[in-house]
């Protein structure tokens, strides 16, 4: 049950903003976003837990939409160090299997 | 504080050899994790530890992976035999409790010709 992340690439100019989402076909219970650069482990950018809450840090937020069994990350005011690709993990039960499922990530090209 | 660490960085073998991989996770973390991620794919989950006990290996190839962790602490990751479609980047991560922030280490990356 993979998630699917749209878009597969997006390329844009620095200052512009970018989305990127996530869905799933089963109902979620978490969702956590890593960003990973070329030849370099995923890092954490942020979890959101089931309740439609919003999170972000600097000019970086999510939301997790319950209903519509998705997320997406907002990245506002593109920087050259947003470049990168972008990965969801999808936790779909807090019951005794609990892991991570990674989606296929979104590749972002922010240019100057 | 130290990150995840992993070694070797680099690997290259011939199908049906063996190779083990090594991490060392971020000190006090009690959850390990094993990744593979091929070229252009996230991360799959191989196998997942709480302390030294197994939490969930229902991705790992049993019939030829194999994985440890001894004393809570460093855990190895082997593969015997190995098979050309073996080929990734193999990522350890820990975190503090089980699905909490993940740390990942800076993998390993196997060539098998």
């Amino acid at each position: 049950q993979q998630p699917v992340q749209s878009p597969q690439a997006v390329i844009l100019r620095e200052g512009e903003d970018a989305v990127i989402n996530c869905s799933s076909s089963k109902a979620l219970y978490s969702v956590h976003w890593y960003r990973q650069k070329h030849g370099e482990a995923p890092v954490f950018l942020m979890i959101l837990l089931k309740g439609g809450e919003q999170k972000g840090h600097d000019k970086i937020s999510a939301s997790f939409n319950e209903k519509k069994q998705q997320s997406s990350l907002y990245l506002t005011a593109s920087q050259l160090s947003y470049s990168g690709t972008y990965f969801c993990g999808t936790e779909i039960s807090p019951g005794s299997a609990r892991q991570l499922t990674f989606g296929s990530g979104t590749q972002l090209t922010v240019l100057p | 504080e130290a990150g995840v660490a992993q070694s070797p960085r680099y690997k290259i073998i011939e199908k049906r050899q063996s190779v083990a991989f090594w991490c060392n996770p971020i000190s006090g973390h009690a959850t390990l994790y094993w990744y593979q991620q091929i070229l252009g794919q996230g991360p799959k989950l191989l196998i997942q530890f709480q302390n030294n006990g197994v939490v969930d290996d229902s991705q790992l190839p049993k019939d030829r992976f194999s994985a440890e962790r001894l004393k809570g602490v460093d855990s190895t990751l082997k593969i015997q035999p190995a098979k050309l479609e073996d080929s990734a980047v193999y990522l350890c991560a820990s975190s503090l409790m089980l699905m909490e922030t993940q740390y990942f280490g800076p993998g390993t990356r196997l060539l098998v010709l």
